[in-house]
């Protein structure tokens, strides 16, 4: 079964700092994408990044990459330079076989707080 | 802005009624997807349809139902509604059906509150 676990159910950093979201997920398949998205308190869901299983390097967005460890089954998320507008809730979520690739899987977030 | 509009933004219904949720796509984006956000359960896939047919199902109760019209908007019905049914409520759209790199654009969400 296809499973993404976040362990840090809240975190802080300060403005201006750097931070990594953690992430791991379970699947047997050889062919899933990763992704992750950002839940501000107005509640809308932003796209942020994509890994696919099969990309050779980490996937990058402006100030956000992605720490993708393949053997280690961890798709971390980093922020650089972390603004004020960056608090919110982080989701790491994956499509895979085992969902016919129709649905995300989701893990159960993490809040990030950004202190200035 | 994503693209994917859902209304109502907020939705307030007492036990037993039966409320109609309704999501416009992204222009384009043939498929759209329900999701629930409960603070117990996290955020769930519900159903997905594609080009107005059911492509996938999730974990969706009997009393909830969805559809995909021929202009590609859905409507998830959801009825005999209980206590436990408060959640926000999110569509998504994709161009494809899936694949491992379907990026899903999420609407607003609409936030049904059970009293």
């Amino acid at each position: 079964a296809q499973k993404i676990t976040q362990t840090q159910p809240g975190m802080f950093v300060q403005e201006k700092e750097a931070v990594t979201l953690d992430c791991t997920y379970d699947t047997s398949d050889p062919s899933y994408g990763l992704f992750w998205y950002k839940q501000p308190s107005s509640g809308e869901m932003i796209f942020l990044i994509y890994q696919g299983s099969y990309d050779q390097q980490n996937a990058t967005e402006g100030r956000y990459s992605l720490n993708f460890q393949k053997a280690r089954k961890s798709a971390n998320l980093v922020i650089s330079a972390s603004q004020l507008g960056d608090s919110a809730m982080y989701f790491c979520a994956m499509r895979g076989p085992a969902g016919g690739y129709n649905k995300l899987i989701f893990g159960a977030g993490t809040r990030l707080a950004v202190h200035p | 802005d994503s693209g994917v509009t859902q209304t109502p933004k907020h939705l307030i219904t007492a036990t037993g009624q039966r409320v109609t949720l309704r999501c416009s796509p992204r222009s384009g984006d043939l498929s759209v997807y329900w999701y629930q956000q409960s603070l117990d359960q996290g955020l769930q896939f519900l159903i997905q349809y594609y080009n107005g047919e059911e492509r996938a199902k999730g974990n969706i109760l009997e009393r909830f139902s969805a559809q995909q019209f021929p202009d590609l908007h859905s409507e998830l019905n959801l009825s005999s509604l209980e206590l436990g049914d408060s959640a926000l409520y999110f569509c998504a759209s994709s161009v494809v059906s899936g694949g491992p790199g379907t990026e899903a654009f999420f609407g607003q969400g609409t936030r049904l509150t059970v009293v």
